[in-house]
Formats: structure tokens, sequence, C-alpha cells
């Protein structure tokens, strides 16, 4: 079975514009998972879903972000209007079990913003 | 509140040595998982290990192993026979199991360079 597929691996866009991340997870996974991660801050969990309906929404930084979860195959975190400091490596990942089971992660997508 | 710490920044070991890298954690939760995950120079984060708070054995997949003290509340991962392609960022991680919350926590990581 193929990993989680994010798309674009790479992206960069100018202050303002909209930017749109995509994640497809491991077929069969309950759990959807978005992350970022900067030198500063780490890795930090942006919002997870179960069975497509978000759960916990509460790192996502400002409501520029924007998390979507259409079927249990497709996910997409979006940013409205983007600014430099979003610039970040956005992970996503997916679990059958949340509480016990690995989490694995796609190849990520670094976001550049101008 | 959980928190996941890796003292250590930067870590040299020569090929074929073993390694440990360090990490502690602190949570009120009664049941939790700890993850290791490594992330080469390309980016990916690829999962290692696992070790449930209730399994009585210290986890191990093959060169990895994890030396779990619960009393200590450290979760110190082991690479035995270091290679070459061991040189990357480690990430330690935890995840309540119990209590509704299940957010994950990630330490801020460990480099390991294996020198030849």
């Amino acid at each position: 079975d193929a990993g989680v597929i994010q798309s674009p691996r790479h992206e960069v866009t100018e202050m303002g514009q909209e930017v749109t991340l995509r994640c497809k997870p491991i077929s069969g996974h309950d759990y959807l998972f978005w992350y970022r991660q900067t030198m500063m801050r780490g890795l930090e969990l942006l919002i997870y879903f179960n069975n497509n309906v978000p759960i916990d929404d509460s790192g996502m930084p400002e409501d520029r972000f924007s998390a979507k979860m259409p079927n249990a195959s497709f996910s997409t975190l979006k940013i409205q209007p983007s600014e430099p400091r979003d610039s970040a490596v956005y992970f996503c990942a997916s679990s059958w079990v949340i509480s016990t089971d690995t989490q694995y992660f796609g190849p990520g997508t670094r976001l550049t913003v101008l | 509140a959980q928190k996941i710490t890796q003292t250590q920044p930067g870590m040299f070991v020569q090929e074929k040595e073993a390694v440990t890298l360090d990490c502690t954690y602190d949570t009120s939760d009664p049941s939790y998982g700890l993850f290791w995950y490594k992330q080469p120079s390309s980016g990916e984060m690829i999962f290692l290990i696992y070790q449930g708070s209730y399994d009585q054995q210290n986890a191990t997949e093959g060169r990895y192993s994890l030396n779990f003290q619960k009393a200590r509340k450290s979760a110190n991962l082991v690479i035995s026979a270091s290679q070459l392609g061991d040189s990357a960022m480690y990430f330690c991680a935890m995840r309540p199991a119990s209590g509704g919350s299940y957010i994950p926590t990630f330490g801020r990581g460990t480099s390991l360079i294996v020198h030849p």
C-alpha cells in the first residue's frame, strides 16, 4: 500500500496569496493529523480528524488557517492570506487507532512565503 | 500537560558503535505511548519504535531498542552497530492513551552524526 501522499512537495508563494496543501492518508486509517515544523517551534500539531470529522483544532494558529476532510481519502490545509511567518514544513500523518497506533507521516510540503 | 525533553542537541558516534539518545517525559496520564522517529536530511519522518506504558518488556526493532524506565520517566533510544545512514535528527514523542485527549507531544530532537 502506498504511504501518506502530500502535494505539492514544495510551494513558493507571495505574501497575501492563498495556499492549499493536500494530503491523501493511508487507506483504512481513521485518523489524520496536520503538523507544522519550524526551527523555532519544532513539530506542532495543528489539527486532527477522526472519520473525516475535525476533533481538535486547538493548534491552528489563527483564522487564516483552515482544514477540511471531505472524504476518507483526502484532506486539505488552506492558508489565506499567507504570511512570511507561515513558512515551514507541513506534514500530514495518519493512523488506525489514535491511542497506541503509530502515526505514519507523509513526505511533507515545504512552504516558503516571500 | 505533557512534556518531552531531549537534552542532547547533537551526538556523535563512530560507525559500528552503539549510541543512546536520551528522552525524558512528564505526564499525568496513567496510560500513554512513547515513540521515536527519524528525520534524515531529506525531511521525511520515519517511525522507528513504539513502547506502551504498560508494556513489561522494552521494545526492540532490529538495531533499535527502547530503554524504558517508567519510574524515571525516561524512554531512551539505543541504536546498536551504528551505520552512516543513521545520521539524522531523532525525535521522541508521547501520546496519551486515555482521558479523551490524544494529542501527541514531540521533543525538539537530537541530531546524530555517525563518523566512518
